[in-house]
């Protein structure tokens, strides 16, 4: 079974800094995609960025990047120039192939910036 | 706005009723699958359904079913409800089934139990 730890419950960022929210994943599987989606409080589910296990460059989009480290099982989130609008809570999640193609996600991280 | 759609918005209704929750998929996506998101369990699976048949089973509860149809919607029906039952419902779509493919999110159905 699939397990995703997110160890910080609450973290907050000054406007334009960077914040790195960190992710712990425990699979038995070797295909499998990592996920970080956003949560603002609207409560829509917004993707933000994707991994692919088998992609050892770290996916980037915009001012998200991800460090991915596949021995220590590790897939943290890096926010730069962080912006009001990213206030939200941020999930962390893993889908694995073969039988369900079900998301298993972290409790997540609650994230402000403030101004 | 991911192309996801779900109605209604919210819900309120009183335990023991039975409610019917409906989702339509992003165009060309086969997979739906239904998440349950609740401030005790987080965020769970219930279901997956693809081209009209059910492919996997999370923590569903006997009392909840679904389907999808041939036009690809899908409805989640919660029967007997109660209290615990009070959670963001949230539909997702893909366009595999079997292949790791990424799942885009409705806006959920806002589920409050009385």
């Amino acid at each position: 079974a699939q397990t995703v730890t997110q160890s910080q419950p609450e973290m907050s960022v000054q406007e334009a800094e960077t914040v790195t929210l960190s992710c712990t994943y425990d699979t038995s599987e070797s295909n499998y995609y990592l996920f970080w989606y956003k949560q603002p409080p609207s409560r829509q589910m917004i993707l933000v960025i994707r991994q692919e296990a088998y992609k050892q460059q770290n996916a980037t989009e915009n001012r998200f990047s991800v460090n991915f480290q596949k021995a220590a099982k590790s897939f943290s989130l890096k926010i730069s120039d962080s912006q009001l609008g990213d206030t939200a809570m941020y999930f962390c999640a893993c889908l694995t192939q073969g039988g369900s193609e079900k998301l298993v996600f972290g409790k997540g991280t609650k994230l402000t910036v403030n101004p | 706005d991911s192309g996801v759609t779900q109605t209604p918005k919210h819900l309120i209704t009183a335990t023991g009723q039975r409610v019917t929750l409906r989702c339509s998929p992003r165009s060309g996506d086969l997979s739906v699958y239904w998440y349950q998101q609740s401030l005790d369990q987080g965020l769970q699976f219930l279901i997956q359904y693809y081209n009209g048949e059910e492919r996997a089973k999370g923590n569903i509860l006997e009392r909840f079913s679904a389907q999808q149809f041939p036009d690809l919607h899908s409805e989640l029906n919660l029967s007997s409800l109660e209290l615990g039952d009070s959670a963001l419902y949230f539909c997702a779509s893909s366009v595999a089934s079997r292949a790791v493919d990424t799942q885009y999110f409705g806006p959920g159905t806002r589920l409050t139990v009385l």
